[in-house]
């Protein structure tokens, strides 16, 4: 079962636009995490928003989880070639350790 | 600073075989977890751990064992492999602490299985 929807699931850009990747579910999250992953290695933590209406900036991308905890949203202002990669949302529930991943949106960024 | 381990990174398999993934970390972690992902599936849990002799299933748990006897180690097994799991497969860890940070994982960098 797929809690997690991510949209769109490839998105191809030039250098120094801008894009906005999306993460919806029907479920309450009591966090929501989003990863980055490089071909030939495992998923890299970008950041962890937990407060419904949280918006956290890291550099160029700015994350915003949404007010009932039930979706979030990854934008990347300017985008670079190094920002190309595969963006994985993942929402944990309750009080347990396990997540659920959405599959995920591969990002190409050519100069 | 070593983090999450996992051994082999590449593995070829005959139908029928069985092999174990070994998943090493040493940053005291409580939590453990394997998941595989396939092409347009994304990352699915396949069994975790909250503790060394605790293991529970995940969202996909046929023809895979597991064992948790020590807080470092979580291999995987796969009892007679099939080439419906042909898959990268990921061991992640993470620790015990508030709401929002006892979820964050972290991964290794995969171990790539081919099944013949």
């Amino acid at each position: 079962t797929q809690l997690l929807e991510q949209s769109p699931q490839f998105l191809s850009i030039q250098e120094g636009e801008n894009l906005t990747v999306y993460c919806n579910s029907s479920s309450v999250f009591s966090s929501l995490q989003w990863y980055r992953q490089e071909p030939g290695e495992g998923p890299v933590l970008l950041v962890t928003v937990v407060t419904g209406g949280e918006v956290k900036k890291l550099k160029r991308l700015t994350f915003q989880f949404g007010d009932a905890r039930k979706d979030s949203s990854l934008h990347i202002t300017a985008a670079q070639p190094g920002d190309t990669g595969l963006y994985l949302c993942a929402g944990a529930t309750g009080s347990g350790y396990a997540l659920n991943f959405g599959k995920g949106t591969s990002l190409l960024v050519t100069p | 600073n070593a983090g999450v381990t996992q051994t082999p990174k590449f593995q070829v398999l005959k139908t029928g075989q069985s092999m174990t993934l070994q998943c090493a970390q040493d940053m005291n972690h409580e939590y453990m977890s394997w998941y595989r992902q396939d092409p347009g599936m994304g990352l699915r849990l396949i069994h975790y751990s909250v503790g060394a002799g605790i293991t529970d299933q995940g969202e996909v748990p046929n023809g895979y064992n597991v064992s948790r006897s020590t807080t470092e180690d979580f291999p995987l097994r796969l009892l007679s492999a099939a080439p419906s799991q042909t898959s990268v497969y990921f061991c992640a860890s993470s620790f015990s602490g508030t709401s929002g940070a006892k979820n964050i994982q972290y991964f290794g960098a995969g171990t790539r299985l081919s099944v013949l």
